[in-house]
C-alpha cells in the first residue's frame, strides 16, 4: 500500500546533540511537510517542500533544517535540540494539483530530549 | 492568523449518541478539511468540503460549511468507542497559488462504552 513512513518512531537524544528524523513516501507526491506537535496542541507547520523548492515558516527556529534529496525522502535535522523541542514530529505529503490538497500523514516520531 | 478554532475543546459522550464539533476560521478559503488523530499517531484525512459546497456526507460523518459565518461543523452519528480521538479542522487560504493547510487546536472526543 502507498504510504508515508517515518523513522524512527521514537527518538531519544541528549540536550544539544544533533538528531535527524527521516520520512519517506511511496505516493509520489510533489509536496512534503514537517510539522511539530506538542501535547494537546495543533500540528504546527515548520516547513514544506514543493518539489525541490523549500518553504520555511517565518517562526521556525534556525535550529531546524530540512533536506529533500529526492521525491521520496525528506529529512528533519535538529542541530542542537533543547528541552523545548521535545514533541511529536509529523511528516505529511500532498499532491498539489488543483485545489484539493488532502494531506497524508506518517505515524510520527516522538522525540525526547534528556 | 487564519487558524481554525474548534469547539468544544473536549467532548465526552455515550456510545450511540451523536457528536458535534464546530470549527471557525478567519479568512476566505478554498476548502476546509477534517482530520482525525488517535493518541500518539499521525493524522488521518476524513473529509474535504469545498468553499462552494454546503454539506457533505461520508458514512457516519456529516460536514456542513457556512462561508458567510466562516464556520463548519462535523457530526458523527451513532458514535462508537473506536471514534475516541482528537478531531482537527484545517483550512487553506484562498489565494492564486497553493498554500499549506493551517490546523485548528482540535476537539478531543471521548466515547464511553
Amino acid at each position: 500500500d502507498a504510504m508515508v513512513i517515518q523513522n524512527p518512531r521514537y527518538q531519544v537524544t541528549q540536550f544539544g546533540k544533533p538528531v535527524t528524523l527521516s520520512c519517506s513516501q511511496t505516493l509520489n507526491h510533489n509536496v512534503m511537510y514537517w510539522y511539530q506537535q506538542k501535547s494537546s496542541q495543533a500540528p504546527k507547520l515548520l516547513f514544506h517542500y514543493y518539489d525541490k523548492d523549500f518553504n520555511n515558516e517565518a517562526d521556525t527556529p534556525d535550529n531546524f533544517q530540512s533536506r529533500r534529496p529526492n521525491t521520496s525522502f525528506c529529512f528533519l535535522d535538529i542541530r542542537s535540540p533543547g528541552l523545548g523541542d521535545a514533541a511529536m514530529y509529523l511528516c505529511a505529503t500532498s499532491s498539489w494539483q488543483g485545489w484539493d490538497n488532502e494531506q497524508f500523514f506518517g505515524p510520527g516520531t516522538r522525540l525526547t530530549v534528556l | 492568523s487564519q487558524q481554525g478554532e474548534e469547539d468544544p475543546q473536549a467532548l465526552s459522550i455515550q456510545e450511540g449518541e451523536n457528536a458535534t464539533m464546530n470549527c471557525s476560521y478567519k479568512t476566505s478559503i478554498n476548502n476546509l478539511q477534517w482530520y482525525r488523530q488517535n493518541s500518539g499517531r499521525g493524522l488521518v484525512h476524513l473529509i474535504l468540503i469545498r468553499s462552494n459546497e454546503r454539506e457533505k456526507h461520508s458514512g457516519r460523518l456529516r460536514v456542513t460549511l457556512d462561508t458567510s459565518k466562516k464556520s463548519s461543523s462535523l457530526l458523527i452519528t451513532a458514535s462508537r468507542a473506536a471514534d475516541t480521538a482528537s478531531y482537527f479542522c484545517a483550512t487553506d487560504a484562498q489565494t492564486s497559488g497553493n498554500t499549506p493547510l493551517v490546523f485548528g487546536k482540535g476537539t478531543r472526543l471521548s466515547v464511553i462504552a
